[in-house]
């Protein structure tokens, strides 16, 4: 089991292009979730999707969508992206079990918008 | 806004000495979830407490919940080289769709000195 890919593991872009963050797993877990961690900073929610045809919104969405493709993928897509936008992207899915979801990371891409 | 802020941000200890890692959050949770970041890579699930729990062990990390200070805190005990990471608490709240949404504290750095 790869466990959670993520697709690119590096990425620079400028200002105003448009890109696509691909995630998958291989768990068959219903829910995923988009993430940025910026310097110093914990993670921050972007969007979600708790299972296959639902996504939401998390704390951070301005900016971005999101496409819940299949069970096994959740892409995320910066459609005219900014330098606020720099930061390391993870993807994670999970699973309820024993009535709490625990959380499954992906390596992370590192994204700079110049 | 983050919901769990973690003190100490960085933390430097002998190898062999105990660590400990305090989180403190602003609302109702469901339960309380403890992972670590290796530099550069994704975030591992350490361990979980639940809202109606006051104390968790598992192997050398011991968790603690008090709901009424809003406050949890993970100690890492005999600590050892490879524990040298940053460490996050996350609280978990049911999302509209019946999932667990997880917000991440600010993170703890920690460092052994070997």
């Amino acid at each position: 089991n790869a466990g959670v890919t993520q697709t690119p593991k590096f990425q620079v872009l400028k200002t105003g292009q448009s890109m696509t963050l691909q995630c998958a797993q291989d768990m068959n877990h219903n829910s995923m979730y988009w993430y940025r961690q910026d310097p110093g900073m914990g993670l921050r929610l972007i969007y979600y999707s708790a299972s296959e045809g639902t996504t939401d919104k998390g704390e951070v969405p301005n900016g971005y969508n999101v496409s819940r493709l299949n069970k096994r993928e959740f892409s995320l897509r910066l459609e005219s992206a900014a330098p606020s936008q720099t930061s390391v992207y993870f993807c994670a899915s999970s699973h309820r079990d024993r009535g709490y979801d625990e959380q499954f990371f992906g390596p992370g891409t590192r994204l700079t918008v110049l | 806004s983050q919901q769990g802020e973690e003190d100490p941000q960085a933390l430097s200890i002998q190898e062999g000495e105990n660590a400990t890692m305090n989180c403190s959050y602003k609302t109702s949770i469901n339960n309380l979830q403890w992972y670590r970041q290796n530099s550069g890579r994704g975030l591992v699930h350490l361990i979980l407490i639940r809202s109606n729990e006051r104390e968790k062990h598992s192997g050398r990390l011991r968790v603690t919940l008090d709901t009424s200070k809003k406050s949890s805190s993970l100690l890492i005990t005999a600590s050892r080289a490879a524990d040298t990471a940053s460490y996050f608490c996350a609280t978990a709240r049911i999302s509209n769709f019946g999932n667990e949404k997880l917000t991440f504290g600010t993170g703890t750095r920690l460092t052994i000195i070997p």
